[in-house]
């Protein structure tokens, strides 16, 4: 059974760095995009950016000048990075495996989540 | 403000059924398939539907998705407490050239 592990900081301070990286176990690197998905407090959910399979980035709009997605294959790993945190940045960020596919996207399988939280 | 709208919340009684809608444009639904999410609380969310109206393995078919031009359906028969949840959609949208998600929409089961 296809399993995704995630980690990284919890708390941070304003300004700082926003690291995560989750891991794949199981199954399949390729085929996929592996993305992240964060949800704040009280909120709903929020796309954040994919990296496909063969290395290709999206980024949410709002996001992109603060966000970084990047894999390791050989590790079957992928990360995020969002600079320059602020408390507005607060949120259960979740890793998550992509269909791969634009035109049929969906998101299939999700980690646990990581909580985030910024704060002086 | 998602770019998809959904209501922010529906309940019906046990065992009877209920039905949440997405609606979107031309940039996203209206060309772009449609999926839907359960998130029960402290939980990560669970895919219901994708394809519109295809569900994964293992999801019940009191589980049901329609989609017509820019807005989607999620159909619940036979409502049970373990239903009661945060349903969300989501399609990709050319014009942000990114994966969007509805507002979410909270089921109360009475």
């Amino acid at each position: 059974q296809v399993q995704l592990q995630q980690w990284g900081a919890g708390l941070l301070k304003p300004s700082e760095t926003l690291s995560l990286t989750c891991a794949v176990y199981g199954g399949s690197f390729s085929g996929y995009s592996w993305s992240w998905i964060r949800q704040p407090p009280g909120k709903g959910l929020e796309w954040i950016g994919e990296i496909s399979h063969s290395g290709v980035t999206r980024y949410s709009p709002s996001l992109k000048s603060r966000v970084t997605i990047s894999q390791d294959t050989s590790k079957k790993q992928f990360s995020l990075k969002l600079d320059s945190v602020t408390a507005a940045d607060t949120a259960n960020f979740y890793c998550a495996r992509g269909s791969g596919s634009y035109a049929n996207w969906y998101i299939d399988l999700w980690g646990r989540g990581t909580l985030v939280t910024v704060s002086a | 403000q998602s770019v998809l709208t959904q209501p922010p919340s529906v309940s019906a009684a046990s065992g009877q059924k209920v039905t949440i809608s997405c609606s979107g444009g031309n940039s996203n639904i209206g060309n772009y398939y449609v999926s839907w999410y359960q998130h029960l609380p402290g939980t990560a969310p669970k895919l219901l539907i994708f394809e519109n109206n295809k569900r994964p393995s293992g999801i019940p078919d009191r589980f049901s998705g329609s989609k017509s031009d820019t807005s989607a359906t999620l159909g619940i028969t036979g409502l049970q407490t373990g239903d009661e949840a945060d349903y969300y959609c989501g399609t990709w949208d050319s014009r942000l050239s990114a994966g969007v998600f509805g507002g979410g929409t909270r089921l109360t089961v009475l």
